[in-house]
């Protein structure tokens, strides 16, 4: 069964940065597209971002928009978050998509980490 | 963006009831729709896609219905382990949102 490991979480003041970085345990991301989904504290689940295998296209939310940046090599799965906001505290999701473009319609979250800690707080 | 209305919101019943939760679409999306199940303290893991298509290693008493813009999820037998939060999500279009959730919990 496919694994992924998120890292890099924590605490960050307001307008700080913060790289979360997402592995397979015993496997390549290889060429599936892949997402980052987020949940905040007693809340529901939101796409933030997603990348497809060719980590030349990618997508974001409206609030993810011009602030971060996914990228991916071979081996991980990365989010750099910049201008960070007391409202991007969350739980950061890396999620394997079982379809093969994030811009085809038909996608689903076959595979999710088990998340990490973001806090946005002074 | 496509808002997903799920209902109801939280849900109440006993092991071995027949549960059924709503999904509605704010537009068409054809059967592009999953559901998830999350348990307390752990990561979403995805049931149905495609509307119906139960995926490996989900149990037979989950089942998935609807086009357009009504789906549902049915539960039948509930068993300990399905006391849980529920999301659809539509990947018609990006975003792929989710609906707002809908909490089962033990009568």
């Amino acid at each position: 069964e496919d694994q992924l490991v998120e890292s890099g979480g924590g605490w960050v003041q307001p307008g700080g940065s913060l790289r979360l970085s997402c592995s397979g345990s015993g496997f390549t991301l290889d060429d599936k597209p892949m997402h980052w989904v987020r949940q905040r504290p007693g809340k529901g689940l939101e796409w933030v971002s997603g990348i497809n295998g060719d980590a030349a296209t990618m997508a974001y939310s409206d609030s993810a928009k011009d602030r971060f940046t996914i990228s991916r090599d071979r081996e991980s799965l990365y989010l750099q978050m910049s201008s960070l906001r007391p409202e991007d505290t969350a739980r950061y999701f890396c999620v394997k998509d079982g379809g093969n473009n994030i811009l085809v319609k038909g996608g689903f979250f076959d595979s999710w980490g088990q998340g990490i800690l973001v806090t946005v707080s002074s | 963006d496509i808002q997903m209305t799920q209902s109801p919101s939280s849900l109440s019943a006993s092991v071995g009831d027949r549960v059924t939760i709503t999904c509605r679409a704010s537009q068409t999306i054809g059967t592009f729709l999953n559901w998830y199940q999350q348990r307390a303290g752990e990561a979403p893991r995805v049931l149905i896609s495609g509307a119906s298509n139960l995926e490996g290693g989900v149990p037979s008493r989950f089942s998935g219905s609807g086009s357009g813009t009504e789906f549902s999820l049915t539960i039948t037998s509930l068993q300990p382990e399905d006391f849980a939060t529920y999301y659809c999500q539509q990947t018609y279009s990006i975003p792929p949102t989710f609906g707002q959730g809908s909490k089962l919990d033990i009568k």
